[in-house]
This record gives structure tokens, sequence and C-alpha cells, in this order.
């Protein structure tokens, strides 16, 4: 079966520092992967997704960047964060091809301080 | 543009009670799936229903996608029911976008 993981759970920051999010899949070849903000109280804002290894779809930013170095990882990253980066970071990822059912994984909740 | 709505944004329900919620989704958006949001922040899978009828225990959800909406009901509410309910569908180029949510309180 197919397993998603996020780390870290947790993390608190300060402003201007970097971050790297990282999101692994198990069990699956050549997903669809993607990841999420969530500010509290609020919806899903797709960020960046990938449909293969190298490449990358931003949606939204600015200060963040994400990377696709291998079939199954999927890197989140900044070099200075601020403030409006505080949030909850969810990955996901489809099948792709036959189903675009997505699954997530636990998530990663970040305040920049 | 590419959208998903949902209504209503928020709803309190008595437990024991039922109740549909929606997801309307615009042209270009297709492959509806429905979440629940727990209180800890995890999205769980509730329904991949791209057309028809599905019904797992007390939930069922149909997608009428010729009519762009999709219905999710809950009957004999429990308090577990309790969080944020997201809809979401692909559009093209395999991007995956999510309706705003509504949020459920199931009261004892």
């Amino acid at each position: 079966s197919q397993t998603i993981h996020q780390w870290p759970a947790t993390l608190v920051q300060p402003v201007g520092s970097p971050l790297s999010l990282e999101c692994t899949v198990e069990g699956t070849s050549n997903p669809n992967l993607y990841w999420y903000r969530q500010a509290a109280g609020r919806g899903l804002q797709l960020l960046f997704y990938s449909v293969g290894i190298g490449q990358i779809s931003s949606e939204v930013p600015q200060n963040l960047s994400a990377s696709r170095p291998q079939d199954r990882q999927f890197i989140l990253s900044s070099k200075k964060l601020l403030l409006s980066d505080s949030g909850f970071y969810l990955c996901a990822w489809t099948p792709g091809t036959y189903s675009y059912e997505q699954y997530f994984g636990p998530g990663t909740r970040l305040t920049v301080t | 543009g590419i959208q998903v709505e949902q209504s209503p944004p928020d709803l309190i329900l008595q437990e024991g009670a039922n109740s549909t919620l929606r997801c309307n989704f615009s042209d270009s958006v297709n492959n509806l799936q429905w979440f629940h949001q727990n209180p800890w922040g995890q999205l769980i899978n509730l329904f991949y229903i791209p057309s028809g009828t599905k019904q797992n225990g007390r939930l069922s959800a149909t997608t009428v996608a010729t009519e762009r909406y999709s219905l999710l009901y809950i009957s004999s509410s429990q308090t577990t029911d309790s969080g944020v309910y997201f809809c979401a569908g692909k559009t093209s180029y395999d991007k995956v976008i999510f309706g705003p949510g509504t949020s459920l309180s199931v009261i004892p």
C-alpha cells in the first residue's frame, strides 16, 4: 500500500531563516505531487505541483520554491522566511494518469517568529 | 474562471440530525473528491466521485457532472463528524484545487 511522509511535524523558525520541508511517497511510482498551505481557519491554497522529476509548476509565490530531485520526493524551500509564511503545509499525491484521487500527508505546522 | 464553491460555509447540527453539503464547480473542473479535516488537521478521504453516487456508512455523495455540482449527505450525525469538509477537483495540467470548505459542528 502507499504511504506519504512529511517532516518535521512542527517547526518554529525566526524571520529571515531558511526553510526545508520534505515529503516522500512510498509504494507507488511516478506520482503527481502537490504542496498546499493552509492559514488558520482558511482553505487550502495550492503552492506547487509536479508531474515528474524536475518538473515544477508554481501557483503562487514569491518567497517559496519547490524541487523534485527524485521520483517520490518533493521538497519545499525558502531562503528567507517571512512572518506571512506561517501556516500548515500539506503535501499530497495522486496516481496521475488513471486516477486523480488525492492522498495527503500529516502536514507540518510552521510558525515564523 | 476556474472555481470550486461550497455551501453553507458554516453549519451547526444537533446530534442525530441529517445534513447536505453542496459543492458547485466550474466547467474546467472534474474528478471531484470530498475530504474531512479533523481537529488535528489531517485530511481524510471520504469519496472520490467524478460522477454518480457512492455510499459509505452514514455518508453518501452524489456528483452530477453535467450540472456541475456534487452533494455530500451526512445522516444521523455524531459529534465525531465535526470538522471542516472540503470538496476538490482537478483542472487542466493536473492541478487539484479546493473549495473554501464547510465548517460543521455537531453538538450533543
